[in-house]
C-alpha cells in the first residue's frame, strides 16, 4: 500500500525558531511536493523536487527551504519561523509528472 | 499566472440529492486534470486523472467529465450520502519541465441525513 508519512501531526514552535518538517515515502517515487493549506486559499505549492538533490520553487517559497538528500525523504525547513507560517503543511509524492499524487496526513504547525 | 476556479465554494445537500461541481482551467497547454477528495482529518485522495478531451470517468456514484477545448470539468455525485461530505479539489497540469499541479480552492460538500 502506498504510504507517505510526515514526522508530526501537530507542532508548536516559537517565532524565530528553525523548524524542520520531514516527509518520507516508501513508493520509490521520483517527485515530492510540499504544500500549505490555509482557509479560503486552498492548497498552495511551496517547493517540489523531481529528483534527489533537485528542487524547484513553487508559488510561495519565501521563508522556506527544502532538502532532498535521499529519494524517499523530502524536508521542509523554516529558517526563522514567523506567525504567518502557522498553517497546515501537506507533503505529497508521485511516480512521474502530471500523474496522481499521494498525500501525507499533514502537519498542523502553530508558530507563537 | 495560471488560475483554476472551482464553483460553488460550498454546498449543502440532503441525503439522496444528486449534485455537481465545476472546475474551470486555462484551455491552452492542457496536459491533465485531477480531482481529489479531502475528508476531514484525512489526506487528500485522488478520484480521477483525466487527460483526453471528452473523457468521462466513473467511480461508484461519482463521475467526472472533461472539456479541454472550453476549459472545464464537472464532477457529479449521484444520490449523495453523508460519507460524501468532503472538500473536492481539482488540479490542472500544464506539462513541461519544472511545472507542477495547480490546485483550485475546492468545493466543500456537506450532506445531511
Amino acid at each position: 500500500d502506498v504510504k507517505v508519512t510526515q514526522s508530526s501531526r501537530y507542532l508548536v514552535k516559537r517565532t524565530g525558531e528553525k523548524v524542520f518538517l520531514e516527509c518520507v515515502q516508501d513508493m520509490d517515487h521520483e517527485n515530492m511536493f510540499w504544500y500549505r493549506q490555509d482557509p479560503g486559499l486552498g492548497l498552495r505549492l511551496i517547493y517540489f523536487s523531481y529528483d534527489v538533490k533537485m528542487k524547484e520553487k513553487g508559488d510561495i517559497p519565501e521563508g522556506y527551504s527544502v532538502s532532498r538528500e535521499k529519494k524517499e525523504r523530502f524536508s521542509l525547513i523554516l529558517e526563522s519561523a514567523s506567525t504567518n507560517q502557522t498553517s497546515m503543511y501537506l507533503c505529497a509524492s508521485s511516480p512521474g509528472t502530471g500523474v496522481e499524487q499521494y498525500f501525507g496526513p499533514g502537519t498542523r504547525l502553530t508558530v507563537t | 499566472i495560471l488560475n483554476v476556479e472551482q464553483s460553488p465554494q460550498s454546498l449543502h445537500v440532503q441525503e439522496g440529492d444528486s449534485t455537481n461541481f465545476t472546475c474551470s482551467f486555462p484551455s491552452s497547454n492542457f496536459y491533465a486534470l485531477h480531482w481529489y477528495r479531502w475528508e476531514t482529518a484525512k489526506s487528500p485522495e485522488a478520484l480521477f486523472v483525466m487527460t483526453l478531451n471528452g473523457d468521462e470517468k466513473k467511480k461508484g456514484r461519482i463521475s467526472a467529465t472533461l472539456n479541454t477545448k472550453e476549459g472545464y470539468s464537472y464532477l457529479y455525485i449521484k444520490g449523495s450520502q453523508p460519507e460524501d461530505s468532503a472538500t473536492y479539489l481539482c488540479a490542472f497540469y500544464v506539462g513541461g519541465a519544472g511545472t507542477a499541479l495547480i490546485f483550485g480552492k475546492g468545493t466543500t460538500l456537506s450532506v445531511s441525513s
